[in-house]
């Protein structure tokens, strides 16, 4: 089966930076997600990485190791309103040309004053 | 542009129901994907539409179902409930498929008693 493992919770300091990692172990790859959850509300994207290497985007950067089945989220200078669930998501080949996107249980992240 | 609606926002129903949950995507996209969120098994992949056709679908019951209409509306079915049922159900919309970044909808609550 997929597997796909991101640490429960985290906590950290206004800011901060706090690297949450995901590992994954799935039949094929086509591309990780990254997404924020904030409680109540609908997952956001953050960053899509499909090639090794780090991408960054503002405050936020995404980074991949293919080889490793690797990931991480980085988010730098935390502020209280980046407390929330963030969602690692993996797409694998499937039957069709989309394949299969299987996420991980999240982390959540609390971010103190 | 408007984001992704769902209707109903919170349903309770009682075990051996039915119920029908509906979700209009972003004007323009033609992908709607569903997904069910629980705190046990996180957010998985029920299935995905693309101009009323159903093109992939994740591992649940025959009890789940789905349709997408001409205008891209899509409504996802489960019948007779059972309490394992309760979820926060995420529909989430793309132009092409959710090989891209996905829009989510706030979600449906349901409460299966």
């Amino acid at each position: 089966g997929q597997n796909i493992d991101q640490p429960t919770e985290m906590t950290a300091t206004e800011g901060a930076i706090v690297q949450i990692n995901c590992t994954y172990q799935t039949s094929g790859f086509n591309g990780l997600f990254w997404y924020q959850q904030h409680a109540g509300e609908a997952p956001t994207f953050l960053s899509y990485n499909v090639l090794d290497g780090l991408e960054e985007k503002g405050r936020f950067s995404s980074f991949l190791s293919r080889s490793k089945g690797y990931s991480y989220l980085l988010l730098k200078e935390l502020q209280m309103k980046d407390s929330a669930s963030y969602l690692c998501a993996v797409l694998t080949p499937g039957g069709s040309t989309l394949g299969r996107l299987y996420f991980g249980r999240g982390t959540q992240l609390t971010v103190w004053p | 542009k408007a984001g992704v609606t769902q209707t109903p926002r919170y349903l309770i129903k009682t075990r051996g129901q039915q119920v029908t949950l509906s979700c209009s995507p972003i004007s323009g996209h033609r992908s709607v994907s569903w997904y069910q969120q629980t705190p046990g098994q996180g957010l998985q992949f029920l299935f995905e539409y693309f101009s009323e056709t159903q093109r992939n679908k994740g591992n649940f019951p025959g009890r789940f179902s789905g349709r997408q209409f001409s205008n891209s509306r899509s409504e996802m079915n489960v019948s007779t409930l059972e309490l394992g049922d309760s979820a926060l159900y995420l529909c989430a919309s793309s132009f092409q498929g959710y090989q891209e970044t996905q829009y989510f909808g706030p979600g449906t609550r349901l409460l299966v008693l």
